[in-house]
């Protein structure tokens, strides 16, 4: 079975632009999770998607956006990038939400993000 | 957001060595998971734990949901040098997402 797919590995954008990032969870898991991950802060929640809505969310700015489509792959998107943006931007499949017991995350290997 | 308190930060060991650290949580948890996490990859699951004072192996590695709901314990025996890397923990309340944990580096001393 594959498992968490995310694309693409590595990304180099400039400050304001924006970017999208791609998720493609474990067949049948119908739950995706996006965490950023830095050095300093560790592994943030950004959001929760199940069944193509949003269920939870974490606490970062407006620019911080996804979705979650028919097929469960989900994106990402973070508008007019800032340099504090650079991070692993990780993803998480599980599947069911947050409200079931036994609910295993597995993560993808990540998108690394870097602003310039 | 929050996080939890996960000691040691970091650790040298030798090879052959036991390896013990923890996790901790103002908050109860129903469910605590393990993971590793090696550089410029996503962590991978170690062990899930969904009871309290429930003790779960997984070859060289056991952990154990403390009996108070709050903490959990990750033990590695025998260590190798492919053990090295960072190890996060996290817990979860149902219903909630998970919190995760600062992590701990890892190193082994051939």
């Amino acid at each position: 079975k594959a498992g968490v797919t995310q694309t693409p590995r590595y990304l180099i954008k400039t400050r304001g632009q924006q970017v999208t990032l791609s998720c493609s969870p474990i067949s049948g898991h119908r739950s995706v999770s996006w965490y950023q991950q830095t050095p300093g802060q560790g592994l943030q929640f950004l959001f929760e998607y199940f069944s193509e809505t949003q269920r939870n969310k974490g606490n970062f700015p407006g620019r911080f956006s996804g979705r979650q489509f028919s097929n469960s792959r989900s994106e990402m998107n973070v508008s007019t990038l800032e340099l504090g943006d650079s991070a692993l931007y990780l993803c998480a499949s599980s599947l069911a939400d947050a409200g079931v017991a036994k609910n295993i995350q597995y993560f993808g290997a990540g998108t690394r993000l870097s602003v310039l | 957001g929050q996080q939890l308190n996960q000691s040691p930060q970091s650790m040298f060991i030798q090879e052959g060595e036991d390896v013990s650290m923890n996790c901790t949580s103002s908050s109860i948890f129903n469910t605590w998971l393990w993971y590793k996490q090696d550089p410029g990859e996503g962590p991978v699951l170690l062990i899930a734990l969904y009871k309290a004072g429930e003790l779960t192996s997984n070859g060289r590695l056991t952990a154990q949901f403390g009996i108070t709901r709050k903490d959990s314990f990750l033990n590695i025996s025998a260590s190798i040098p492919s053990d090295v890397g960072i190890y996060f923990c996290a817990g979860r309340f149902y219903g909630q997402n998970f919190v995760f944990g600062p992590g701990t580096r890892l190193s082994v001393l051939p």
